[in-house]
């Protein structure tokens, strides 16, 4: 069956740092993959999505490429902000299946 | 921006009492899900409603909980006899297709069963 996996986090930063969380993918065929965020007390919010190999998802200084060839859809943002604290997950989803998450990774960045 | 919208945001129920979480999907979208997330563990599919009929159910999904559409805005799901591992956040989702595109979730329904 399709899975996800990402990084074991949590994962402290300071502001200004280099971003890298680790996503890569089981799954059959050509699934669509995407990142999502869940800020404290909040709901899950769709940060980037990428529908085919060798796309790039960007949004908000964020971005992810679709890698066939390794199954990985690592999320990278060149430079963190106190705000970017928050829960993120990769996702799968494949021709109309539900959506499998991955077990999320904490990213807490520090003023 | 269209939003999902939940409601209650919190609910503290009795063990053993129903309880119905309610949610409004985005107006166009067609199709609609309901996950849950156990505090500090991962997203979990339970349901996905497509047409007025149930498309697909995860193991977790059972005879305790059921959804329904009762009028052309909401999508409910009652869980029916709530027990202690009931507690967790739901979250309901729409999408305008079912292929590939983005889930739009709504904050959820932070679940207490006492």
């Amino acid at each position: 069956g399709n899975s996800v996996t990402q990084m074991e986090g949590p994962v402290t930063l300071s502001e200004e740092a280099f971003l890298t969380i680790n996503c890569t993918y089981t799954a059959t065929g050509y699934p669509s993959l995407f990142w999502y965020v869940q800020y404290p007390g909040e709901g899950l919010q769709l940060l980037l999505k990428a529908t085919k190999a060798d796309d790039k998802g960007s949004n908000k200084g964020f971005e992810a490429t679709y890698r066939k060839e390794t199954t990985s859809f690592h999320l990278e943002k060149g430079s963190v902000q106190v705000s970017d604290s928050a829960v993120y997950f990769c996702a799968l989803t494949n021709y109309g299946q539900n959506f499998v998450f991955g077990p999320g990774t904490r990213l807490s960045v520090l003023p | 921006e269209p939003e999902v919208t939940q409601t209650p945001s919190h609910q503290v129920t009795q063990m053993g009492q129903e309880v119905i979480l309610r949610c409004v999907p985005i107006s166009n979208h067609l199709y609609f899900y309901w996950y849950r997330q156990i505090l500090g563990q991962k997203v979990e599919f339970l349901v996905s409603f497509y047409n007025n009929e149930i498309s697909e159910k995860s193991e977790i999904f059972d005879d305790q909980f059921s959804v329904e559409r009762p009028d052309g805005s909401n999508f409910t799901l009652k869980i029916r006899s709530t027990k202690l591992e009931d507690s967790a956040m739901y979250f309901c989702a729409s999408s305008s297709e079912s292929s590939n595109q983005p889930q739009h979730f709504g904050d959820g329904t932070r679940l207490s069963i006492l």
